[in-house]
């Protein structure tokens, strides 16, 4: 079955720096990559997503980046601000499936 | 927040005891999930079910039920075979049949047993 593995599992930045979030997964299968967004005592909730025809997605500060050949696919969040303090998750799932297999986690902290 | 619901917030039940957790959804989804949130493990899957009166087995489902009578509604029991019971229980849910979506998360439930 899918692995996902994502690294780091922690991560500080100073406001305005760049961070970036890196996942890799096992099954050449899965072709739908989502990010979700967790902070403190709250509910995931997606932030951005990529499918396996593109390379890469941007949305304001976010952007995420997909290489099919490695099988790695990386968050990237620009000029970081507090509230970009949380836990973000990636996952994979193939598509037309139902399962999504989720990393571990990575918990961010802006430092202001 | 509207949209999926989970009850109670916080439940807390002595070893040896089942116990259920509550799942509901007013999305019109056919497809509903219950994961297990450990720090440091990321969300694991429990049970799913794409359609009513049918779900398959995720991949910690031992020690766990559900039931799928309604369109709206997932309840997840914790039963005494559960060895390690204490954690964060998030239900989703998405829609099926498209090309594959976002899942919608409730507020989750924080179970303690002692």
């Amino acid at each position: 079955g899918e692995n996902v593995e994502q690294h780091p599992s922690t991560l500080s930045v100073q406001e305005g720096d760049s961070a970036v979030i890196k996942c890799t997964y096992s099954d050449s299968a899965s072709n739908y990559f989502p990010w979700y967004k967790q902070e403190l005592g709250k509910r995931p909730q997606l932030i951005i997503d990529i499918r396996s025809n593109v390379g890469e997605k941007k949305d304001q500060r976010i952007a995420v980046t997909l290489n099919k050949t490695a099988k790695h696919f990386s968050l990237h969040i620009t000029e970081t601000q507090p509230e970009d303090s949380a836990v973000y998750f990636c996952a994979a799932r193939q598509e037309y499936g139902n399962k999504l297999v989720f990393g571990a986690g990575t918990i961010l902290r802006v430092k202001s | 927040d509207g949209g999926i619901t989970q009850s109670p917030k916080y439940l807390f039940r002595k070893e040896g005891q089942n116990v259920t957790l509550s799942c509901e959804q007013n999305l019109n989804h056919d497809a509903m999930y219950w994961y297990r949130q450990d720090p440091g493990q990321g969300l694991r899957l429990i049970y799913y079910s794409q359609i009513v009166n049918d779900f398959q087995k995720g991949d910690i489902a031992e020690g766990y039920s559900v039931s799928r009578e309604k369109k709206e509604s997932f309840p997840l029991t914790v039963t005494s075979a559960q060895k390690n019971p204490t954690a964060f229980y998030l239900c989703a849910s998405s829609i099926e049949g498209n090309p594959a979506g976002e899942q919608y998360f409730g507020p989750g439930t924080r179970l303690t047993v002692t």
